[in-house]
């Protein structure tokens, strides 16, 4: 099973909502990470978690706020966004780095929308 | 140092004929070449990668094809069908001392398959 979940497929807030976006992996990934994906672009890293640490932050607004509450799960808690955020956010996951091997599995997204 | 270039932007190949994308990179740390395939509104999926230390590898229709010496590798699409009418992405895995599996992403290209 290669398979990451992520939930809602579909969201829209307002500037000044609160939200979650929650991902789900069963393949025993210990490496865990959050993209933003504009239409037409490539995906864009945003966070990477390695053992429920976090071990990267893209200078990512504080707006954006991880969490890793256990190996299989990872939330992108969501404050006061702008319009701007609208995107696609991608989670994926995959071994740690000094594992093979290095395949990381894309989640279907959600779809974001801020007005 | 950090990039991968990718091309072309766009490419229209007849059913049955053969795709070809092209990818290049600098950073001789890079230790992994993924290749993802994403079609509108889902997640990118991974459709093939090679190591530095292999020359070609094949996978059913799609074949990448790597020149450490050039610092280039490619996707082939053989025998291409309209299913396979997507945006690919080839991406370079970034050797951070061992930290994390960080990609890189190529710009992405635009695959149109016409029946």
């Amino acid at each position: 099973d290669t398979e990451v979940t992520q939930t809602p497929k579909h969201l829209v807030m307002g500037m000044t909502n609160k939200k979650s976006l929650k991902c789900e992996q069963h393949m025993g990934h210990r490496a865990m990470y959050w993209y933003k994906q504009k239409a037409k672009k490539p995906p864009e890293l945003m966070f990477v978690y390695s053992y429920e640490k976090l071990s990267i932050n893209e200078s990512v607004p504080s707006r954006f706020s991880p969490e890793c509450p256990n190996s299989s799960l990872l939330n992108l808690h969501l404050h006061a966004l702008q319009p701007e955020d609208s995107a696609l956010y991608l989670c994926a996951s995959s071994q740690p780095a000094r594992i093979r091997p290095h395949e990381q599995f894309f989640g279907p997204g959600t779809r974001l929308t801020v007005l | 140092q950090q990039q991968v270039k990718q091309s072309p932007q766009s490419l229209i190949v007849q059913k049955g004929g053969i795709s070809i994308i092209n990818c290049a990179y600098e950073n001789t740390a890079f230790d992994y070449f993924p290749w993802y395939q994403q079609f509108p509104g889902k997640g990118p999926a991974l459709l093939i990668a090679i190591r530095p230390d292999v020359s070609e590898k094949k996978e059913g229709r799609f074949t990448i094809s790597f020149n450490k010496s050039a610092k280039q590798f490619s996707l082939h699409i053989m025998d291409s069908q309209p299913g396979d009418s997507a945006t690919y992405f080839c991406a370079a895995r970034g050797n951070y001392g061992g930290a994390t599996n960080k990609l890189i992403f190529g710009t992405g290209t635009l695959l149109a398959v016409q029946p």
